[in-house]
């Protein structure tokens, strides 16, 4: 069976830090990888999505940047963080039914202060 | 532009039945989609609709109206884990999901 983790769980940060978020999937291979964030009373945002090793594609400009140097690893990350980059981010794979249902990892809560 | 509508809070006593309402308006469609998520996790699958009408699954049913842009959630025997914020989204013509704000669901015993 296919599984999702990505970690960490909880992150207290500082402006100006780095960040790095990792997701691995296991059970599938050349998995639709996702990083959403989801900010309080708003919807999924959609922030990178990859469909093969290396292939990136961004939404939103912003600060943060992804990469995919493994078929099932997925990497959100940023340089400096900004007080608005505060938020619960989640990592998903497009499942392999025909009606292409997202599975989420557990999530990680940023805080920057 | 994209929109997802559905209402932000709604409450509910056990064992009572309640109706999540979502309306969509979206750049092609390809399917709709709801999904529970209990405060502090991630979301999980409950349903998909791509033809119009009702889809039942257990105490859950979900129904789809192409032609309105519109789609309900209606839980049944609702028990206290069933509070949870519930999400819409929907698929455009590109295969992206389009996501709502979310309705948390408060349950009263």
């Amino acid at each position: 069976s296919q599984t999702i983790h990505q970690w960490p769980a909880t992150l207290v940060q500082p402006v100006g830090s780095p960040l790095s978020l990792e997701c691995t999937v296991e059970g599938t291979s050349n998995p639709n990888l996702y990083w959403y964030r989801q900010a309080a009373g708003r919807g999924l945002q959609l922030l990178f999505y990859s469909v093969g090793i290396g292939q990136i594609s961004s939404e939103v400009p912003q600060n943060l940047s992804a990469s995919r140097p493994q078929d099932r690893q997925f990497i959100l990350s940023s340089k400096k963080l900004l007080l608005s980059d505060s938020g619960f981010y989640l990592c998903a794979w497009k499942g392999l039914a025909d009606t292409g249902e997202l599975f989420f990892g557990e999530g990680s809560r940023l805080t920057v202060l | 532009g994209q929109n997802i509508d559905q209402p932000t809070e709604m409450t509910a006593t056990e064992g009572a039945i309640v109706q999540i309402n979502c309306t969509y308006q979206t750049s092609g469609f390809n399917g709709l989609f709801w999904y529970q998520q209990h405060a502090g996790e991630a979301p999980t699958f409950l349903s998909y609709n791509v033809l119009d009408g009702l889809e039942e699954k257990g105490r859950f049913s979900s129904f789809l109206s192409r032609s309105k842009g519109y789609s309900y959630l209606l839980l049944k025997e609702l028990q206290m884990k069933d509070s949870a914020s519930y999400l819409c989204a929907a698929l455009d013509s590109n295969y992206q999901l389009i996501w709502g704000a979310g309705t948390k669901l408060i349950i009263k015993p």
